[in-house]
Order: structure tokens, then sequence, then C-alpha cells
């Protein structure tokens, strides 16, 4: 069974930073494109970031650019975001989300339960 | 970017009613538009995939169809447990934006 699990959320005060995992099991972990999207308190959606399955490849939301670091250990089966200078606007539950595709075709089919970051003095 | 508009933003229907949401791209994405369902508290859920495909073990009630930049999804036949909020998605060009949302309520 896929299973993705976030941790690593919490209260942060403004201009701190947190460090996000996602344990991955029940698939081959190195094989597969990973992302991290957010949802603000009872807002939408926002996809965040993209790490390729060796980690080569790696784009961000402007929205975080030069402030997120996505990264991935395939060997220890996880995700990584390491989230620097964080702003009130940060504050949102944050998950992890495996990447297939058929063909051409890229989508998110498995998630992870999202663990929820706070930023607040 | 791409910008995806959903329409509407939300609905009220009745158990056994026909649905359907729209979504927009702001330029064409050929057939790359995903749906999901998300229930409050929960991870969403991959409901449809490259505009038309039904996710495994999703019900058929569910269909997606469009393309260029004009998405529907429709629910045949609305069952209780349909009642959620809906996302599409365009996975033609990074980022993969997300539309708004549809809150599906009950009437």
């Amino acid at each position: 069974e896929v299973q993705l699990v976030e941790s690593g959320g919490g209260l942060v005060q403004p201009g701190g930073s947190l460090r996000l995992s996602c344990a991955a099991s029940g698939f081959t972990f190195s094989s597969y494109e990973m992302n991290w999207v957010r949802q603000a308190p009872g807002k939408g959606l926002e996809w965040v970031s993209y790490i390729s399955s060796s980690g080569s490849t790696i784009y961000y939301a402007d929205s975080v650019k030069g402030r997120f670091t996505i990264s991935r250990d395939n060997a220890k089966n996880s995700l990584y975001l390491q989230m620097n200078s964080l702003r009130a606007e940060d504050t949102a539950v944050y998950y992890c989300a495996r990447e297939a595709a058929a063909g051409t075709f890229l989508f998110f089919d498995y998630w992870g339960q999202g663990t929820l970051v706070t930023v607040s003095s | 970017d791409i910008q995806m508009t959903q329409s509407p933003s939300s609905l009220s229907a009745s158990v056994g009613d026909r649905v359907t949401i729209t979504c927009r791209a702001s330029q064409s994405i050929s057939s790359y538009l995903n749906w999901y369902q998300q229930k409050p508290g929960k991870a969403p859920k991959l409901l449809i995939y490259a505009a038309s495909s039904l996710q495994s073990g999703v019900p058929s009630r569910f269909s997606g169809s469009g393309s260029g930049t004009d998405f529907t999804l429709t629910i045949s036949s609305l069952q209780p447990e349909d009642f959620a909020t809906y996302y599409c998605q365009q996975s033609y060009s990074t980022p993969h934006s997300f539309g708004q949302g549809t809150k599906l309520e009950i009437k």
C-alpha cells in the first residue's frame, strides 16, 4: 500500500525556519517525481515545488523561490522541504504528493495527510 | 503561468442530481487537465486525469470532458459522499496550477 507521511510542521515565528519531511513507503520511491502542495486555511490548493526522481531537476513556485529548498534522499525513501525566511502567508497545510504519468499526462495520484505550518509571532 | 478558473465557486444540489463543474484555462492545454476531490480535513483525491480518464477505483458516475481551454467534470447522479470541494489542475506546463475550487453543498 502506498503511504506518504509528512512531519515537521509546527508554530514558527516570522523569519524563522522549518524543515518538513515526507516518508514514503509501499512503492519504489526512487522511480517517482515528487511534489509539495500547500493549502492555506480555508483556501485552495497551491503547488509549491517539484523534484525529479533523481533530484536533478527542481522547480519552485514564484512565491517561495529563494526561500524554500526541496530535496530527497532515495536511500531513505524521504522527501524534504527546507523553509527559510518564513512569512505569515506561508501558513498552510503542506502536502507531499507523488507524481505519476500515463504517457505524457502527469497527475498527483497519492497524497500524504498533510502537516500544518503556522507562521506567527 | 497558466491560470485556471473554475465555475461556479459553489453549488447546491440534491442527492440524485446531475452536476457539472467547469474549468477554463488561460491558454490551450490540450488534454492536460486533472480533477481532484477534497473533503474537509482530508488530502485531495485524484478523480480524473488527462481530461477524461477515470482513476482506478473512482465510481463511474464521475466523468470528465473537454480539450483546449474548456473542461467539465460531471457527476451523473450525486451521492451523499460526493459533497466535497473539487479542483481542476493543469499539467501542461510548470507550475502545474490549480483552479480555485468548487464547493459542492447539499441543498
